[in-house]
């Protein structure tokens, strides 16, 4: 158990449609990362926050958002969704964000759009 | 500009024998270098990582890498395969540059130990 904690694990929604994800972070960690894992693309960086501020984006399209809030827990939402979204979605943590520091993954958000 | 290439898509070794991942990498700038395994079901966990210390870097499980500058490369080995090392395995790179630094991992190798 990593202590980074995903919700869901499993989503199916129809195409258009908007979701949010969940991540609750390890207790300590001031960052969180955002990636993407799907077959074609393998692991995509989204987004890193760091005590609730914007630190660094990746390949993250313009209809996903993503906050972190005050508990430090950080929520992605995925609007106008497409069949291509559908992939895993990893929440990561870490104490400083810095490059160097391991990251520590949750177990994913499976979603599938239909 | 950072990348890493991860050579084979899947790997199959018998049980107990060499384990050898590949994984080169493109950095501008001295990178960090992590190689993270991937169970089936569940998130990445990280096996070790190089940070400019010692250039040979043992992690967990048994697994150990060698950076080599000259050739771009952060190759994983393990001497002998067990059974429960089967996974996926992702290489990945970050800038050596201070700071909040974005981590781009390969498309990852998957590890079939055969009995």
């Amino acid at each position: 158990d990593s202590g980074v904690t995903q919700t869901p694990k499993h989503l199916i929604t129809a195409t258009g449609q908007r979701v949010t994800l969940r991540c609750s972070p390890r207790s300590g960690d001031l960052s969180v990362y955002w990636y993407q894992q799907s077959l074609d693309q393998g692991l995509q960086f989204l987004i890193q926050y760091y005590n609730g501020e914007e630190r660094a984006k990746g390949n993250i399209l313009e209809r996903f958002s993503a906050q972190q809030f005050p508990d430090l827990h950080s929520e992605l939402n995925l609007s106008s969704l497409e069949l291509g979204d559908s992939a895993l979605y990893f929440c990561a943590s870490s104490v400083t964000g810095y490059g160097d520091t391991e990251a520590f993954f949750g177990q994913g958000t499976r979603l599938t759009v239909v | 500009a950072q990348s890493v290439t991860q050579l084979g898509s899947h790997v199959s070794v018998s049980e107990g024998a060499l384990v050898l991942l590949r994984c080169n990498y493109s950095s501008s700038v001295p990178p960090y270098l992590f190689w993270y395994v991937q169970y089936p079901n569940q998130g990445l966990q990280l096996l070790l990582k190089y940070t400019s210390a010692a250039t040979l870097v043992k992690g967990i499980n048994g697994f150990e890498a060698e950076f080599k500058k000259s050739e771009t490369s952060f190759h994983l080995t393990k001497p002998s395969a067990h059974m429960s090392d089967a996974a996926e395995y992702f290489c990945a790179v970050s800038p050596n540059s201070g700071g909040y630094q974005k981590v781009t991992f390969g498309i990852g190798t998957k590890l079939q130990v055969i009995p």
